[in-house]
């Protein structure tokens, strides 16, 4: 069964662009959560997607969104990025009634 | 709900035991887990406090008086340095994983 995927792998954007990343999550599962994750930091939640809604949200301004389709896919947009958004971001996918979550490989966002 | 990881770093020799900490507060019975992320790959579930078991020979207990889920390995060796997260998944299952800052262990030859 394949992994959760997380495209692109690497992203360099310039401060005041905006970024979409993207997120397959592992077939059948339907919750889908993205993580930031910085040396400092370390792994910080974002917001997690359960059947095309947002279910949960984390402390992060509103230049971060994201949304889910029907076949759970889902997308996570930065707008005017600045320099303190270069991060790893993580998705990670759950089945339904399953606390485990599976991970991807990230995507390397560089703002310079 | 907060998963806290007092060692930022922490270093041992090959063959010491090993004892990552992990506090966390929340008020009713949350599921507790130890996620770890080995030099460029993913991060992985290492062990959930559910299941009792020892995963490659690290062991974790509950501790519900203490509010603690410390990671533990009698004999550590050099492969079992990665970054180890401490996450909790609050009751209800609302699938939202709230994670430690993380420990970064390394295994010294």
């Amino acid at each position: 069964k394949a992994g959760v995927t997380q495209t692109p792998r690497y992203l360099i954007k310039t401060r005041g662009q905006q970024v979409t990343l993207s997120c397959s999550p592992i077939s059948g599962h339907r919750s889908v959560s993205w993580y930031q994750q910085t040396p400092g930091q370390g792994l910080q939640f974002l917001f997690e997607y359960f059947s095309e809604t947002q279910r949960n949200k984390g402390n992060f301004p509103g230049r971060f969104s994201g949304r889910q389709f029907s076949n759970s896919r889902s997308e996570m947009n930065v707008s005017t990025l600045e320099l303190g958004d270069s991060a790893l971001y993580l998705c990670a996918s759950q089945g339904q009634g399953l606390t485990e979550a599976f991970f991807g490989q990230g995507t390397r966002l560089t703002v310079v | 709900q907060r998963v806290t990881q007092p060692e930022k770093l922490l270093s041992v020799f090959k063959g010491a035991p090993v004892e990552l900490k992990c506090n966390y507060s929340y008020s009713g019975s949350p599921e507790l887990f130890w996620y770890v992320q080995y030099s460029r790959q993913r991060l992985q579930l290492l062990l959930r406090h559910i299941s009792r078991e020892s995963i490659k020979g690290f062991t974790a207990d509950l501790n519900k008086g203490e509010t603690s889920f410390h990671l533990k390995k009698p004999f550590a060796q050099e492969e079992d340095s990665a970054m180890y997260y401490c996450a909790l998944c609050p009751q209800g299952g609302s699938e939202k994983l709230v994670f430690g800052k993380g420990t970064k262990l390394t295994v010294n030859p």
